[in-house]
């Protein structure tokens, strides 16, 4: 059984630039939702993700996109990044939404300058 | 106001003292996540309840439904627990709590 994998674990951007981040599910789980997690704080929910279709979504701007595919892997697109942007995000994987347990990727830091 | 409030944000116990973690929430739940994240960003689903109580080796997990609390109990406390525990909410997406940050001194 795979765990959940996030690629890139690192990465620099330029304020106005635009990044996908990436997210394999752990094997059969059909859930992913991201998270941002700035220094000191706890995850904020992003958005959610149900076989392919959005079910969720927190209190972000629409510049925060995601897609999840056929195998239940998902991206995180955003745009136009802002210096506050800059973050660790993570992914996490689950069946059915919030009744089952959470299993995270070790997440992306990402830093916009 | 944050769905989900823990207390107290920061801990610092000494080796073997018994350790409680509160969260108290605000809205309807199916269920209520314990995780554990270590310095560089891992977090670990330590337990999901939605009543009762559950153990697991030297942790407890606690929840009352209807106080709408959960209570994150370590007994004889080591300094490999030192990390930061989050309490989180579930019904149709996730709420977290912000943290609390456990330090265990030898």
């Amino acid at each position: 059984e795979t765990g959940v994998t996030q690629s890139p674990t690192h990465l620099i951007k330029t304020r106005g630039q635009q990044v996908t981040l990436r997210c394999s599910s752990q094997s059969g789980h059909n859930t992913v939702s991201w998270y941002q997690q700035a220094l000191g704080q706890g995850p904020q929910f992003i958005f959610q993700y149900y076989r392919e279709e959005e079910n969720g979504r927190g209190n972000f701007p629409p510049r925060f996109s995601g897609l999840q595919f056929p195998n239940y892997s998902s991206e995180l697109n955003v745009n136009a990044l802002e210096l506050d942007d800059s973050a660790l995000y993570l992914c996490a994987s689950s069946l059915e939404g919030g009744g089952s347990p959470l299993h995270f990727g070790n997440g992306t830091r990402l830093t916009v300058t | 106001k944050n769905e989900v409030e823990q207390s107290p944000q920061n801990l610092t116990a000494q080796e073997g003292e018994f350790i409680t973690i509160n969260c108290s929430y605000s809205v309807g739940i199916s269920a209520l996540h314990w995780l554990q994240q270590h310095p560089g960003g891992g977090i670990v689903s330590l337990f999901m309840l939605s009543s009762g109580k559950k153990k697991h080796g030297r942790l407890i997990a606690t929840i009352n439904i209807q106080e709408k609390h959960s209570s994150l109990h370590i007994t004889a406390s080591h300094p490999r627990d030192s990390a930061v525990y989050i309490c989180a909410v579930s019904r149709n997406q996730f709420y977290f709590g912000t943290g609390t940050s456990l330090t265990v001194i030898p």
